[in-house]
């Protein structure tokens, strides 16, 4: 079964610094691996994916995360936090099944953007 | 090209009575699933649909039920409403196709207050 942790319930950075939010997965097989963000009272937007190409994977808002089969993370970074970036942040498995795309979240990280 | 459309935004039920909720997916997406999502339990797959056929099915009870029908919309019943049914119930539209690195798009969810 695939799975993935999230090692952080909360992260606090100062605007301007680095974000990282960490995740690990478990899978049988290759798997598909995602972030997506939430904003309060909002759906979850695709941050970006992992399909089995490039380790290193761009997404939007100056996001970017690398796939590290060695150590099963799929950590995501981004250089400089903005004030619009405190949301919740799930890493995400993408599960086989009978075809299917069924999803499997992480519980989350809250991100918190102090000034 | 519009997005994940779920309707309504928000609901109150009272226990006992059951509720619809509907997801009109984006257009060619024919494969649409449900989440709920819980402070308690995090985002929890709920079912899919593909061709008006359910594709894959979490854990649920089966008062949780849903179908899909000729133009991919698709809507969700919960009969026999809870307290515990209490929830953001998230739609995902994506494409059709067997590969895993399928992303899913979200709505913007139908909050069920239940009471």
């Amino acid at each position: 079964a695939q799975s993935v942790t999230q090692l952080d319930s909360h992260v606090s950075v100062s605007e301007g610094t680095p974000v990282l939010l960490r995740c690990n997965y478990s899978s049988s097989y290759s798997p598909s691996l995602f972030w997506y963000v939430q904003h309060p009272n909002k759906g979850l937007q695709l941050l970006l994916k992992y399909t089995s190409a490039a380790t290193l994977v761009k997404g939007i808002n100056g996001f970017e995360a690398e796939f590290k089969k060695s150590e099963t993370s799929f950590h995501l970074t981004k250089p400089s936090a903005h004030m619009s970036d405190a949301a919740e942040y799930f890493c995400v498995v993408s599960v086989m099944g009978g075809g299917g795309n069924k999803l499997t979240f992480g519980t989350g990280t809250q991100l918190k953007v102090e000034l | 090209k519009a997005g994940v459309t779920q309707t309504p935004r928000y609901l109150i039920k009272t226990r006992g009575q059951q509720v619809t909720l509907s997801c009109s997916p984006i257009s060619g997406h024919r494969s649409v699933s449900w989440y709920q999502q819980t402070p308690g339990q995090g985002l929890q797959f709920l079912f899919e649909y593909f061709s008006e056929t359910q594709r894959n099915k979490g854990n649920f009870p089966g008062r949780f039920s849903g179908r899909q029908f000729s133009n991919s919309r698709s809507e969700m019943n919960v009969s026999t409403l809870e307290l515990g049914d209490s929830a953001l119930y998230l739609c995902a539209s994506s494409l059709p196709t067997r590969a895993i690195s399928t992303e899913a798009f979200f709505g913007q969810g139908t909050r069920l207050t239940v009471v």
